[in-house]
């Protein structure tokens, strides 16, 4: 256990459709950071938040946006879904960028 | 950016045996991490070991050891005493503020 939580495991939606996807990170880390798994395109780095900032951006659509919470979880949230979007969906926390501790993701199908 | 490049899709190893994983990397700093990562079917994404480029000491974490070579810029993963636990896809990864990714090596042990 990692100790980086995400829900939900799994979500099945629509195309069209908006779905927020939600990460806590390890106690005392301020960095979080989300990354696309799929098949084509491999895992890919989406976007970093550190302590509520946005840090850096990645690969994100502009579909897609993120942010950081005084509490430090984050919501990454995913609208007008296409067939595409279709993966598995990491948060990974850091207390440095140099060692990333990643959550067990939630896998998205868009149908 | 960085890229990262493994060049074994698939890997195939016996019991007890060892098997070794390689990974090229690009990049023009002379600081930075590496990390090999195991992500097994329940698709969790596991550090299995971490080097640090100004380190000339290959790092080793019990089983796993690195081949870390600067100037050829490759970062190779030995697994020694291979067991049916060790199944799973590996990932190299270059670390800057964020991960970027090989492809992945799918390793299979042979009982």
């Amino acid at each position: 256990d990692s100790g980086v939580t995400q829900t939900p495991k799994h979500l099945i939606t629509a195309t069209g459709q908006r779905v927020t996807l939600r990460c806590s990170p390890r106690s005392g880390d301020l960095s979080v950071y989300w990354y696309q798994q799929s098949l084509d395109q491999g895992l890919q780095f989406l976007i970093q938040y550190y302590n509520g900032e946005e840090r850096a951006k990645g690969n994100i659509l502009e579909r897609f946006s993120a942010q950081q919470f005084p509490d430090l979880h984050s919501e990454l949230n995913l609208s007008s879904l296409e067939l595409g979007d279709s993966a598995l969906y990491f948060c990974a926390s850091s207390v440095d960028s140099n060692e990333q501790f990643f959550g067990p993701g939630t896998r998205l199908t868009v149908l | 950016a960085q890229t990262v490049t493994q060049s074994q899709p698939e890997m195939s190893v016996q019991e007890a045996e060892t098997v070794t994983l390689s990974c090229t990397y690009d990049t023009s700093e002379s600081d930075y991490y590496l990390f090999w990562y195991k992500q097994p079917p329940s698709r969790q994404m596991i550090l299995v070991i971490r080097q640090e480029a100004y380190k000339q000491q290959n790092a080793t974490e019990n089983r796993f050891s690195v081949n870390f070579q600067k100037a050829a810029k490759s970062f190779s993963l030995k697994i020694s005493d291979s067991q049916l636990g060790d199944a799973a896809m590996y990932f190299c990864a270059y670390a800057d503020y964020k991960l970027s990714f090989g492809a992945g090596t799918t390793v299979t042990v042979r009982a």
